[in-house]
């Protein structure tokens, strides 16, 4: 199976604030990976698809880039409602895995 | 617009049965893989299995902790997806979602754009 290292597991930033997460795969899984967002109480929104292709609808400042075994997720100016955990998901290959969640909360 | 409805949760006894369904609407469900994921209380995302299209012989695919316990099939004729869960156990207990998986004839496969709201199974006894 492959394992899906997401870091780090919470992070504490403010509106404005630049922030990064990111995901490791244990093996290569070229592009096949998601980023999903999770509101409390919601179901997950898929914010990037292909690793690095925005999802219509979601805001720029959402940006995703990676392959093979490195993905990040950036939000370039953080706002109020951005505030949730994040999770990586890769496609690649069965079982489908997904990284353990970043929670971004407020400073 | 597409619409995934999840229905069938609810509080089972460790070892029992429970079906779940998702009706879908708004988009050629025959052409779709469909996936389950699942939640548990606190906790992060899980894929549960996938089942592909008729085109591609409705097979399916399992997380090993829920091979041999659970069943996914589909009715394209009423665009509706099911999970059978048999032999339930505790570990179980989550928020199960019904997910738009990639298209059939996708060569570059682009999943899990739409989600539905859940519903929630509990085991105990």
């Amino acid at each position: 199976d492959i394992q899906m290292t997401q870091f780090p597991s919470s992070l504490s930033a403010s509106v404005g604030d630049r922030v990064t997460m990111t995901c490791r795969a244990s093996q290569d899984i070229r592009d096949e990976l998601g980023w999903f967002q999770q509101i409390p109480g919601k179901a997950p929104k898929r914010l990037v698809y292909s690793a690095s292709t925005l999802q219509s609808g979601v805001p720029s400042r959402f940006s995703g880039s990676g392959s093979g075994t490195e993905f990040t997720l950036t939000i370039s100016s953080l706002q109020p409602e951005d505030f949730a955990t994040y999770y990586c998901l890769q496609h690649n290959s069965v079982p489908y895995t997904v990284g353990q969640g970043t929670k971004l909360e407020m400073k | 617009e597409v619409q995934l409805v999840e229905s069938g949760g609810g509080l089972v006894q460790p070892g029992r049965s429970l079906r779940l369904s998702c009706a879908a609407s708004g988009f050629p469900f025959e052409d779709y893989y469909m996936s389950w994921f699942r939640q548990a209380p606190g906790k992060g995302l899980e894929w549960v299995g996938f089942i592909r299209s008729n085109a591609y012989g409705e097979t399916t695919e399992f997380a090993a902790s829920v091979k041999g316990r659970f069943i996914i099939s589909r009715d394209d004729s009423k665009s509706i997806l099911y999970l059978q869960m048999n032999s339930l156990k505790t570990e179980d207990t989550a928020i199960y979602y019904c997910v738009r998986d990639s298209k059939d004839t996708s060569i570059i496969p682009r999943p899990f754009d739409y989600w539905g709201q859940g519903t929630l199974v509990s085991v105990s006894s």
